[in-house]
């Protein structure tokens, strides 16, 4: 099967950077993707990382280490419209079915205090 | 980008109602659907996966004759909540992917939800 933990709760003030980690267990791996959720709104997508390294988007980016199995989510120059939740997910594959699937970690919800 | 449409974004009804929800793909192909379920403050939980002309994969534990999905086109796919109750309540997500290396593959795109409310 798959897991996915990730803190629950993150609470920083504005202009400051966060750093969110991830970590999973899965097998055939395809990618860790992170996507943000505001109260009340539907996921939108923030980064996708395929391959080891960083990705740079802006004041967002993330990071994966395949063989730790470990990701994380950096946020740099808090704004308040950063309070939301943000899910680390694994696209994994699934060979019984021949096809790949999203699946999403518990949430870390951010607090951004002025 | 990709844009994936959920319709509609807000129900509210009786106790033993049939409620259908549409998902679809506006400038893409949906090979795939993906139907998630979300309860306040937690995660999203995949239901099921649906392939463009077949039956639908579902998640252990969730009711294939409870939750029927059709993905009958490229562009469409449905989720029925059959005699709903209470506890189905709850906030239900579509997500499309279209064919890998193709507009829509990745990243995965989500509609904006619907809020089923059973009274």
């Amino acid at each position: 099967g798959q897991s996915l933990e990730q803190p629950s709760e993150v609470t920083a003030v504005e202009g400051a950077i966060v750093q969110i980690n991830c970590t999973y267990q899965t097998s055939g791996f395809y990618g860790l993707s992170w996507y943000q959720q505001h109260d009340g709104g539907a996921p939108t997508f923030l980064s996708y990382n395929a391959l080891d390294g960083l990705e740079e988007t802006g004041r967002f980016s993330s990071f994966l280490s395949r063989s730790d199995s470990y990701g994380y989510l950096l946020l740099q120059e808090l704004q308040m419209k950063d309070s939301a939740s943000y899910f680390c997910a694994v696209r994994s594959f699934m060979f019984s079915g021949g096809y790949n699937k999203l699946i999403f970690g518990a949430g870390t919800r951010l607090a951004v205090h002025p | 980008g990709a844009v994936v449409s959920q319709h509609p974004s807000w129900v509210i009804c009786k106790s033993g109602t049939s409620v259908k929800i549409e998902c679809r793909s506006l400038d893409f192909q949906a090979t795939t659907m993906f139907w998630y379920r979300q309860f306040p403050k937690q995660s999203l939980m995949l239901m099921a996966t649906s392939n463009e002309g077949s039956k639908a994969t579902y998640e252990q534990g969730v009711e294939k004759d409870k939750f029927l999905i059709n993905h009958a086109s490229l562009t469409l796919s449905t989720l029925t909540v059959t005699s709903a109750h209470p506890e189905d309540s709850s906030f239900y997500i579509c997500s499309a992917r279209g064919k890998v290396g193709t507009k829509g593959d990745q990243p995965q795109h989500f509609g904006d939800g619907t809020r089923l409310s059973i009274l």
